[in-house]
């Protein structure tokens, strides 16, 4: 069964800190995706990235990077000098190859940003 | 860029009352889903509609929960006798559904309170 683990409830940090929100997962599939959606205050869910099983290499986008791991199940979101508007809900997410491909998510992690 | 819309954004029913949340994917999207949140949790799969059948539901789906795409565009979802703990942000997503395309585009959500 897929499974989804953010285990930082909660992050707050100073305006240009870098931080890294954890994501661990569980899966027997062999084939199977990766995503960060992001959630602001506003409540709508904004995708930001997905990473394919077969393709380990690490991303960067701006301040974002991704750190995905198969050896240790992880895949891990690194915001580095972080800003307010960075202030939301993220949320890791898992889909199998097989079957409707649904998408698992974690409980999600509460990262506040201070000016 | 075409986005996932949903409609109300907000609905407030009294507990057995009906209720239908609408939703219209993007136009060349196949797969289709609605996610539900409570509100501080984390993002729960309900059900999953391709080719005009659900391919897969939740146990959260029961016999009160149904899903139709009436007209080709828009894709609905039906609580029949609404309870207080149905009280949740409602996320529409569509998905292309071509080799490769993997990601869940989500709708902004409508939030249903159950009084």
């Amino acid at each position: 069964a897929q499974k989804v683990t953010q285990a930082q409830t909660e992050i707050s940090v100073v305006e240009k800190e870098d931080v890294t929100l954890d994501c661990v997962y569980e899966t027997r599939d062999t084939t199977y995706y990766l995503f960060w959606y992001k959630q602001p205050p506003s409540g709508e869910l904004v995708f930001l990235i997905r990473r394919n099983s077969f393709d380990e290499q690490n991303e960067i986008s701006g301040r974002y990077s991704w750190n995905f791991q198969k050896s240790t199940s992880s895949f891990n979101f690194t915001i580095t000098a972080s800003q307010v508007v960075d202030s939301a809900v993220y949320f890791c997410a898992l889909s199998e190859e097989q079957g409707a491909q649904k998408l698992v998510f974690g409980q999600g992690t509460r990262l506040t940003i201070n000016p | 860029e075409p986005e996932v819309t949903q409609t109300p954004s907000h609905q407030v029913t009294q507990m057995g009352q009906e209720v239908i949340l609408r939703c219209v994917p993007i136009s060349n999207h196949l797969y289709f889903y609605w996610y539900r949140q409570i509100l501080g949790q984390k993002v729960e799969f309900l059900v999953s509609f391709y080719n005009n059948e659900i391919s897969e539901k939740s146990e959260i789906f029961d016999d009160q929960f149904s899903v139709e795409r009436p007209d080709g565009s828009n894709f609905t979802l039906k609580i029949r006798s609404t309870k207080l703990e149905d009280s949740a942000m409602y996320f529409c997503a569509s998905r292309l559904g071509t080799s490769g395309a993997r990601t869940q585009y989500f709708g902004p959500g409508t939030r249903l309170l159950v009084l």
